[in-house]
């Protein structure tokens, strides 16, 4: 069975800082592996989606990377700003098709300090 | 696009009383799901559908129904609500376009059973 951890579960940093996220799971044959945020009371917003055969994926200040042999991801956030706090989520998907399921962990809640 | 949807936001109800929590999408996504979220376990999944007239359970399926009858819906029912299923639920779909299956969520349904 697929489990995704999450450590720590929360992180609180000043404002400008670079930060990483860690993401790891058990078994490493995944179709891809995605990253969420959440803010308080709300739904999950999808920021990077890496699929197995890659290695990063970019948006803006928001780097994914993705070592599927060692079962890790990361989260790069460069210049991390208030508006950056919330809950980081990361999921993985096994396969495709009829049976396409997503793991999540239970998240990371960033606290970014002016 | 409105996205994906849910109603109600917020419902309290007693023990043994029954409800459905309502989900839509217009993206013509294949794939919905339902998740609930609860402190300290993360998401987790309670049904699924691959398409209309298909559905399956996921990991925490007691206590729930699910119908597909049309692309664009797939309610969630309660058949006779326990205090255990006081959480927050998610509806969720996706639509695999050359592998880049970004899931899309709603807002959620804040739920408790008294």
């Amino acid at each position: 069975k697929q489990e995704v951890t999450q450590i720590p579960a929360a992180l609180s940093v000043p404002e400008g800082e670079n930060l990483v996220l860690n993401c790891s799971f058990t078994d490493s044959a995944i179709y891809n592996l995605q990253w969420f945020r959440q803010d308080p009371g709300k739904g999950l917003t999808s920021l990077l989606l890496i699929q197995s055969s890659q290695r990063e994926q970019t948006s803006g200040r928001l780097n994914a990377s993705l070592d599927k042999s060692s079962g890790r991801s990361t989260l790069y956030i460069a210049a991390s700003q208030p508006g950056d706090s919330a809950t980081y989520l990361c999921a993985v998907r096994m396969n495709t098709g009829a049976n396409s399921k997503l793991t999540f962990g239970k998240g990371i809640t960033l606290s970014v300090r002016p | 696009n409105a996205g994906v949807t849910q109603t109600p936001k917020f419902q309290v109800l007693k023990t043994g009383q029954s409800m459905t929590l309502q989900c839509a999408q217009d993206m013509n996504h294949e794939y919905m799901s339902w998740y609930r979220q609860d402190p300290g376990m993360g998401l987790r999944l309670i049904h699924y559908s691959v398409g209309a007239g298909i559905t399956d359970q996921g990991e925490v399926p007691n206590g729930y129904n699910v119908s597909r009858s049309t692309t664009e819906d797939f309610p969630l029912r309660l058949l006779s609500a326990a205090p255990s299923q006081t959480s927050v639920y998610f509806c969720a779909s996706s639509f695999p376009t050359g592998g880049h299956e970004t899931q899309y969520f709603g807002p959620g349904t804040r739920l408790l059973v008294l």
